[in-house]
C-alpha cells in the first residue's frame, strides 16, 4: 500500500511570492491534516480537510489555505511569504475517526528568501 | 486545552540498551489516543506505537512499548535492544476528537 506522498519535496521562493503544495493520502483515507514545522515554534497544526470541508483549523494567519478535492488529495496554499514561512510543511492522511492515527508523509522543505 | 510535555530535550543510551523516553499529557477529554513518531534527519514522521484512553492493556509493537498511566496521565515509550538506527528525533502526540497536539520532542543518541 503507498504511504503519502507530497510533493514537492524541496522549494525555494521570494517574499512576496505565493506557494501551493500538493498532498496525496493514503489508498481509503478521507482526512488530510496539514502541519508546520519549525525549529522554534516545533510542529504546529495548520488545518484538517475531510469529505472536501475544512474540518478543524489551527491559528495561523489567512493567507495559509487549504482545499481538499473530492479524491482527497489536498493542497496547500501560501500567499505573499514571508521569511518566517520557511519550515517544513508535513500533511499526514486518516480515515477520518476522531482520535485514530495520522501517517505522515516525507514533507515538503519550504525555503523563503 | 489539551497539552503534551515531554521534559527531556535529549537523551543518550549505549547500543543494545533499553531507554525510557518520558511523555506527559492533559486532557479533560476522556476519549483521546496517544501515539508515539519518529523523525529522522530526512525530516519524515514515522508512525510507532498507538495506546487507546479506553485500552486495558500497554501497547506494544516490536522493540517499541507504551508504558501508559492514565492515572498519572503518562504515556512513556520504552525501546527495548536500541541500535544505532534508532538514532532520531521522537515525538509523543495526542489525539481529542479531532484536535492533535505534539510535544516538543526528544533527541535520542544511540552510542555505540
Amino acid at each position: 500500500k503507498a504511504g503519502v506522498t507530497q510533493t514537492p519535496r524541496y522549494l525555494i521562493k521570494t517574499r512576496g511570492q505565493q506557494v501551493t503544495l500538493s498532498c496525496s493520502p493514503i489508498s481509503g483515507h478521507r482526512s488530510v491534516s496539514w502541519y508546520q514545522q519549525t525549529p522554534g515554534q516545533g510542529l504546529q497544526f495548520l488545518f484538517e480537510y475531510f469529505s472536501e470541508t475544512q474540518r478543524n483549523k489551527g491559528n495561523f494567519p489567512g493567507r495559509f489555505s487549504g482545499r481538499q478535492f473530492s479524491n482527497s488529495r489536498s493542497e496547500m496554499n501560501v500567499s505573499t511569504l514571508e521569511l518566517g514561512d520557511s519550515a517544513l510543511y508535513l500533511c499526514a492522511s486518516s480515515f477520518g475517526q476522531a482520535t485514530d492515527t495520522q501517517y505522515f508523509g516525507p514533507g515538503t522543505r519550504l525555503t523563503v528568501l | 486545552a489539551q497539552k503534551i510535555t515531554q521534559t527531556q530535550p535529549g537523551m543518550f543510551v549505549q547500543e543494545k540498551e533499553a531507554v525510557t523516553l518520558d511523555c506527559t499529557y492533559d486532557t479533560s477529554d476522556p476519549s483521546y489516543g496517544l501515539f508515539w513518531y519518529k523523525q529522522p534527519s530526512s525530516g519524515e514522521m514515522i508512525f510507532l506505537i498507538y495506546q487507546g484512553s479506553y485500552d486495558q492493556q500497554n501497547a506494544t509493537e516490536g522493540r517499541y512499548s507504551l508504558n501508559f498511566q492514565k492515572a498519572r496521565k503518562s504515556a512513556n515509550l520504552v525501546i527495548s535492544a536500541s541500535q544505532l538506527g534508532d538514532s532520531a528525533m521522537y515525538f509523543c502526540a495526542m489525539r481529542a476528537p479531532f484536535d492533535m497536539r505534539f510535544g516538543a520532542g526528544t533527541r535520542l543518541t544511540v552510542k555505540p
